[in-house]
């Protein structure tokens, strides 16, 4: 079956304790990103990787950090997370950048506290 | 800054009614998607409009690209409570601006 995987799902933390959410994709996907949501704002995007060791940042990339050392994964970081980065986290995978559909993971559900 | 403007922000109708769902910008867009998104999951695509004044039809729902390519609409027929969600328009141009979405409530 297609599909993005994140995990965790749920995840509570601390202020300043570093943090990895994971995302995977079967679809053999050159474009992969990370979107946060938030209510009234929409998905904005946070970092977004066009192939392999190829990343860049998007509308909100302070305090995050993302790497693409494989085609299938797409892991995000929060360094020292901070109260403001509680948020909703999608990952999403498409063929390529454009007009292509994007699929999306589950989400990831962080509350920093 | 290129936005998309989406409203009504939330919507609450009976089983029956029609609605329309706006997605307005100032900034022209080489296609446009709807995505609709279910609690605890991620969106998922219903449909993409390319061609200014195309017009899709997916069962009951009905999407519609504006002819200057800056605008769209989604229109549902005889709402479901199966239809309840949020609705997320997305204009690409190199890269997908996402609206705030709609949350849109059908009641029995």
């Amino acid at each position: 079956e297609a599909q993005v995987t994140q995990n965790p799902r749920y995840l509570i933390t601390v202020t300043g304790k570093k943090l990895t959410v994971t995302c995977s994709q079967n679809m053999n996907h050159e474009y992969m990103s990370w979107y946060r949501q938030d209510p009234g704002l929409g998905l904005r995007q946070i970092y977004y990787s066009m192939n392999v060791e190829v990343t860049d940042k998007g509308d909100v990339p302070e305090g995050y950090k993302v790497s693409r050392k494989e085609k299938r994964n797409f892991p995000l970081i929060l360094e020292s997370p901070s109260p403001n980065q509680t948020s909703l986290y999608f990952c999403a995978s498409s063929y390529q950048q454009g007009f292509h559909e994007q699929y999306f993971g589950p989400g990831t559900r962080l509350t920093v506290t | 800054t290129q936005l998309l403007e989406q409203s009504p922000q939330f919507l609450s109708i009976q089983e029956g009614e029609n609605l329309t769902v706006y997605c307005n910008s100032s900034s022209v867009f080489s296609s446009l998607q709807w995505y609709r998104q279910e609690p605890g999951e991620g969106p998922v695509l219903l449909v993409t409009v390319v061609t200014g004044g195309e017009v899709k039809k997916l069962k009951r729902l009905t999407f519609q690209f504006g002819d200057a390519r800056k605008d769209s609409s989604l229109h549902i027929t005889a709402a479901q409570p199966g239809d309840t969600g949020l609705y997320l328009c997305a204009g690409e141009a190199g890269k997908l601006i996402f609206g705030q979405g709609t949350e849109l409530s059908v009641k029995p």
